[in-house]
């Protein structure tokens, strides 16, 4: 079975600045897609990004990208320019042969003034 | 709003009551996901329909869930006598076509079993 672990709880960062958010998976599926999930306060969960395993290529959206790492299943969120929006639970999920997404526990981002 | 809607958005029963959620998703999505959500963990995946037809269901859906999705559109989940472990929230998500596309998220339902 898949897993997805998220190491860090809670992270916080200035605004304006860069955080990292950190994602490892366990799988012994070859192709698969992972995902990183933003969840605000009490709003619904929306796609910030996308990585197909298949790309060596890191996937980047505005200010977001990940450093996508197969051979270490690592897939880290970078978020440049941190605006006050971007405070959320971000969850890391993966995707493999079946439809269903398998989500880390989340790590809980402060945007600080 | 075309978005995944979902009713009630809070639920609060009596233990051994049985609850029914519902779930509207976007209009032309073929497929429906139901989620658990417990506080302070990432949603669980329950089951899933593509049209009417459930395609796969998570040994976490006990004997006491059932899921339908009758005409292919929108969906109900049922929990037959609840127990306080229910308490959670429930996420539906849509989508079309195969992994390509991301799954759309609803608001929720949050159930508490008191």
């Amino acid at each position: 079975a898949q897993t997805v672990t998220q190491s860090q709880p809670e992270m916080s960062v200035q605004e304006a600045e860069t955080v990292t958010l950190s994602c490892t998976y366990d799988t012994s599926e070859s192709d698969y897609y992972l995902f990183w999930y933003k969840q605000p306060p009490s709003r619904q969960m929306i796609l910030v990004i996308r990585q197909e395993a298949y790309k060596q290529q890191n996937a980047t959206e505005n200010r977001f990208s990940v450093n996508f790492q197969k051979a270490a299943k690592s897939f880290s969120l970078k978020i440049s320019d941190s605006q006050l929006g971007d405070a959320a639970m971000y969850f890391c999920a993966f995707q493999g042969g079946s439809e269903k997404l398998v989500f880390g526990k989340g790590t809980k981002l402060t945007v600080n003034p | 709003d075309t978005g995944v809607s979902q009713d009630p958005r809070h639920k609060i029963t009596k233990r051994g009551q049985n609850v029914t959620f519902r779930c509207d998703p976007i209009s032309e999505h073929n497929r429906l996901y139901w989620y658990r959500q417990t506080l302070g963990q990432g949603p669980e995946f329950l089951t899933y329909f593509q049209n009417e037809a459930q395609l796969e269901k998570s040994r976490l859906l006990s004997d006491r869930f059932s899921a339908e999705r009758p005409k292919g559109s929108f969906s109900t989940l049922e929990i037959q006598r609840t127990e306080q472990g229910d308490s959670a929230m429930y996420l539906c998500a849509s989508n079309f076509g195969d992994t390509l596309y991301e799954q759309y998220f609803g608001p929720g339902t949050r159930l508490t079993v008191t």
